[in-house]
């Protein structure tokens, strides 16, 4: 049963801290979001990447914030500094194909910045 | 870009009642509306789907409709069961267009 798996599972840090958090997409899959989830906010869209292309990241703060997709199994988002406001669960989801998508999430990273 | 409201942010029913989600959109060229269902501390799974070329789509207990002209679609549960107690999303992507979700919908099924 593929899955996205996302790593670490739980991370905790302090202000001003680097943060980066991983996700390796199911294979094949050549969509990825990144989500960030908070009581208030629910599912917020950070960034989407399309065959390993940056499609929209304006949901992200660009001053402390950076996602990547290095190669077709691994994508990382950053936070640098991290702030209390950072914490969060953040997922990753992947998908395939054009519109119509069926996203797959993965665990999430439970972020606590203290 | 896309925006989508998710009504209501709580809905507590009776067990063996039916519970009601409504979402709309703003892009028009929207065509892929899915929800997903989220238990406690686990991940969104996606629970049913629908395409803008159909109106209303089953699956057991759980169905969706979809009103194209007024931008809005809905979650149907029938005799609602206590392990439907979850956050419910809606969404709503396009061609080339990223998934943007609803604000979440807390379901609470009293036995």
């Amino acid at each position: 049963d593929a899955r996205v798996t996302q790593t670490p599972r739980h991370k905790v840090t302090e202000m001003g801290q680097e943060v980066t958090m991983r996700c390796q997409p199911i294979l094949g899959h050549n969509t990825v979001f990144w989500y960030r989830q908070t009581m208030m906010q629910g599912l917020e869209l950070l960034a989407y990447f399309r065959n390993r292309a940056p499609l929209d990241d304006s949901g992200m703060p660009k001053d402390r914030f950076s996602a990547e997709m290095p190669d077709a199994t691994l994508a990382t988002l950053k936070i640098q500094p991290s702030e209390p406001r950072d914490s969060a669960v953040y997922f990753c989801a992947s998908g395939f194909g054009g519109y119509r998508e069926k996203l797959f999430f993965g665990s999430g990273t439970q972020l606590s910045v203290l | 870009g896309e925006n989508v409201e998710q009504h209501p942010s709580t809905l507590s029913v009776q067990e063996g009642d039916s519970a009601v989600i409504k979402c709309t959109y703003s892009d028009s060229a929207s065509n892929y509306f899915p929800w997903y269902k989220q238990e406690l501390g686990k991940r969104p799974q996606l629970i049913i789907d629908i395409r803008s070329n159909v109106g209303e789509k089953k699956d057991q207990r759980i169905a969706v409709t979809l009103n194209k002209t007024a931008k809005h679609f809905s979650l149907h549960i029938t005799e609602t069961q206590p392990e439907d107690s979850a956050v419910y999303f809606c969404a709503a992507s396009s061609d080339n267009n990223d998934m943007r979700f609803g604000a979440g919908t807390r379901l609470t099924v009293k036995p």
